[in-house]
């Protein structure tokens, strides 16, 4: 039981650049989502998807794209990197009856 | 809007000392609450909840929470903090009924001296 996975760990990009971030769970969760991490600015939702089939926005989803591929899988897309979005990327999933969050370990991405 | 207050963004305490981390939140009914604890370079891992029954909940590594509903608190306590404690904290309320969306404070950051 792996819980939440995500890959890479560490990612360098150039401006204008393209990559997608790749997060699986294996709990047989219902809802996903992607946050963003920044030193004085706590956890900011990118967007999230509540069951498979649907996504929404969460508070920061500009310059972003996402996929709920199947149940388990939820990937996060950047079209076109920019140096604003240096930062840590976090995958979450929640299932049970209070819906607590499990995280991922996280992405550290450096758009230069 | 539901919001999450965690005052205190740096708190050092010695090593065999005990804790305290404050959380207060605004929500016009009980929330469900939680606690998640977040080490270097790490992701973060869910400490403790609270939905319902017993105001006092515990958590794992040995950290306990009280809700409070006449304060609108539920503060984060350990006895007796080890090194290995040191990490950020994070307070986070969800709506009643099982909203997906839960809120997060700012975080509050545990240092242990030695």
């Amino acid at each position: 039981n792996a819980g939440v996975t995500q890959t890479p760990k560490f990612q360098v990009l150039k401006t204008g650049q393209s990559m997608t971030l790749q997060c699986a769970q294996d709990m047989n969760h219902n809802s996903m989502y992607w946050y963003r991490q920044d030193p004085g600015m706590g956890l900011r939702l990118i967007y999230y998807s509540a069951s498979e089939g649907t996504t929404d926005k969460g508070e920061v989803p500009n310059g972003y794209n996402v996929s709920r591929l199947n149940k388990r899988e939820f990937s996060l897309r950047l079209e076109s990197a920019a140096p604003s979005q240096t930062s840590v990327y976090f995958c979450a999933s929640s299932g049970g009856p209070v819906h607590e969050q499990y995280f991922g370990p996280g992405t550290r991405l450096t758009v230069t | 809007a539901q919001s999450v207050t965690q005052p205190d963004i740096h708190i050092t305490v010695s090593e065999g000392a005990s804790l305290e981390l404050r959380c207060n939140y605004s929500y016009g009914a009980t929330p469900y609450l939680f606690w998640y604890v977040q080490s270097p370079g790490q992701g973060l891992q869910l400490l403790l909840k609270y939905f319902s029954g017993d105001t006092l909940v515990q958590g794992i590594k040995g950290f306990e929470a009280e809700f409070k509903r006449s304060q609108s608190s539920f503060n984060l306590r350990k006895p007796s903090v080890h090194w290995s404690d040191a990490a950020e904290y994070f307070c986070a309320v969800g709506p009643p009924g099982g909203s997906y969306i839960p809120t997060f404070g700012r975080g509050t950051s545990l240092i242990v001296h030695p």
